[in-house]
């Protein structure tokens, strides 16, 4: 099993341009979700998703989109990148069942510049 | 409101020594406590999970605590190697029905030196 994935590793973009952050999952988990890493600060989670055709807004969703059109794939939509989205995404998965006991498990991450 | 705080918010040790890492929280209702470990420019990785029920619990040379009673957790670190070099997150889940709500502390940096 591959876990979880997630491209690309590295992007930069400038102010208002569009790019959307892949994460893909092999492990048939129903709950999926993104967060950010900004430095001193713990993980934000931005959308989640408890499956397909299924998205909820998280802590800091504004700027971000999100759409779960299977089970295995949950991209990140930046609509129109801001500096402050500068930042590090992590995509996360986990199966329901248990709910809150599961052990999420974190992609590789995508550090995204924005100029 | 909920909180997660860790620290010290970093840490330089040598190589065989112990650490311990903390982490308090004011998190409502409590549900579970997991520490993880996050390479550098890598995704956290769960080292142990801590019910309510639980005070320790090892995992190879990491050993949890945790009170729930003055809602304090503790990660030893013991003969530390170089690759035990990352950051260690504390993450708290609140009960909140199937989905839950997970609190991320800011995580405290470990420096491992030879």
């Amino acid at each position: 099993n591959a876990g979880v994935t997630q491209t690309p590793k590295f992007q930069v973009l400038k102010t208002g341009q569009s790019m959307t952050l892949q994460c893909a999952q092999d492990m048939n988990h129903e709950y999926m979700s993104w967060y950010r890493q900004d430095p001193g600060m713990g993980l934000r989670l931005i959308h989640y998703s408890v499956g397909a055709g299924i998205t909820d807004q998280g802590e800091v969703p504004n700027g971000y989109n999100v759409s779960r059109s299977t089970t295995e794939d949950f991209p990140l939509r930046l609509l129109s990148a801001a500096p402050s989205q500068t930042s590090v995404y992590f995509c996360a998965s986990r199966p329901l069942g248990l709910a809150i006991t599961n052990e999420q498990f974190f992609g590789p991450g995508t550090r995204l510049t924005v100029l | 409101k909920n909180q997660v705080e860790q620290s010290p918010q970093s840490l330089i040790i040598l190589e065989g020594k112990n650490c311990t890492l903390q982490c308090n929280y004011t998190v409502s209702p409590f549900s579970n406590l997991r520490w993880y470990k996050q390479d550098t420019g890598r995704g956290p990785v769960s080292l142990t999970i801590m019910t309510f029920s639980e005070n320790t619990k090892s995992n190879g040379r990491y050993t949890a605590t945790l009170d729930a009673d003055t809602k304090q957790s503790s990660l030893h670190i013991t003969a530390s190697q170089l690759s035990d070099s990352a950051s260690y997150i504390c993450v708290v889940s609140a009960t909140s029905g199937n989905t839950g709500k997970l609190i991320f502390g800011q995580g405290t940096t470990l420096q491992v030196k030879p």
